[in-house]
């Protein structure tokens, strides 16, 4: 099982950015994906989520209405579309999984909170 | 919001055993919460250790264990070993997100 992110990078606020996670090794599409960030000199935060489908996406306040996540579950692929960025919004990007991939009857979808495996994480930077 | 409330640092010697702990804001922590517990250390990616309070992921080994201990979520160290110096940081899920604790600094000495 593994996971890679990709896409960051220097950015000036204002601008957007769209980082990946490719994954392997697993059912991706049974998996709901998070995101989660560290920014410098902070602890972790929890920026999203999504189901094994897409259908459902759940967004931490501080980024609702600017980020997108979103998932192609064709090439096992997590995406996080950042807009209107800030200077807080610097910060280690990382994406990880859920760690059971359990089907929701209600739902009709894969959801299940935590995570078990994470990737190494890809920097974005909002600077001028 | 919610807010998730962490010991900032804790001391533990070789081979004792410490606690850690987790609380919420909006009132006790239930396993509807689904606690999870996470380490990092400097210069790497986190690593998961616990998720729904108590399962433990099948490469972490038996001193990490997880529970739920008057009204808060608990990771507890047995034979602590010297690699065990990291941060913990405490997962919760409220109305369906996500919120970290702000962390645990355990310094093995």
């Amino acid at each position: 099982v593994q996971l890679l992110e990709s896409g960051g990078g220097l950015v000036q606020p204002g601008r957007s950015l769209r980082v990946a996670c490719v994954a392997s090794g697993f059912t991706f599409s049974s998996y709901t994906m998070i995101w989660v960030r560290r920014a410098p000199g902070k602890g972790l935060e929890w920026v999203s989520d999504i189901s094994g489908s897409g259908r459902s996406t759940k967004y931490a306040a501080s980024v609702k209405g600017r980020f997108i996540i979103s998932r192609d579950n064709s090439k096992n692929t997590v995406f996080l579309e950042m807009t209107n960025l800030r200077a807080e919004d610097t910060a280690v990007y990382y994406c990880a999984k859920d760690p059971l991939g359990r089907y929701d009857w209600t739902d009709g979808d894969y959801y299940f909170y935590g995570m078990d495996v994470w990737g190494q994480g890809t920097t974005v930077t909002v600077s001028s | 919001q919610t807010v998730v409330t962490q010991e900032p640092s804790l001391t533990v010697s070789p081979g004792g055993t410490v606690t850690l702990t987790c609380s919420s804001s909006t009132g006790a922590v239930t396993s509807g919460h689904y606690p999870s517990w996470i380490q990092q250390k400097p210069g790497q990616p986190p690593r998961s250790l616990i998720h729904s309070t108590s399962k433990r992921s099948s490469w972490i080994p038996a001193r990490f264990s997880g529970s739920l201990l008057g009204g808060k979520a608990a990771l507890t160290l047995s034979g602590v070993q010297p690699e065990d110096e990291a941060e913990y940081y405490c997962l919760l899920y409220s109305g369906g997100l996500g919120v970290f604790g702000g962390g645990t600094k355990l310094t093995v000495l």
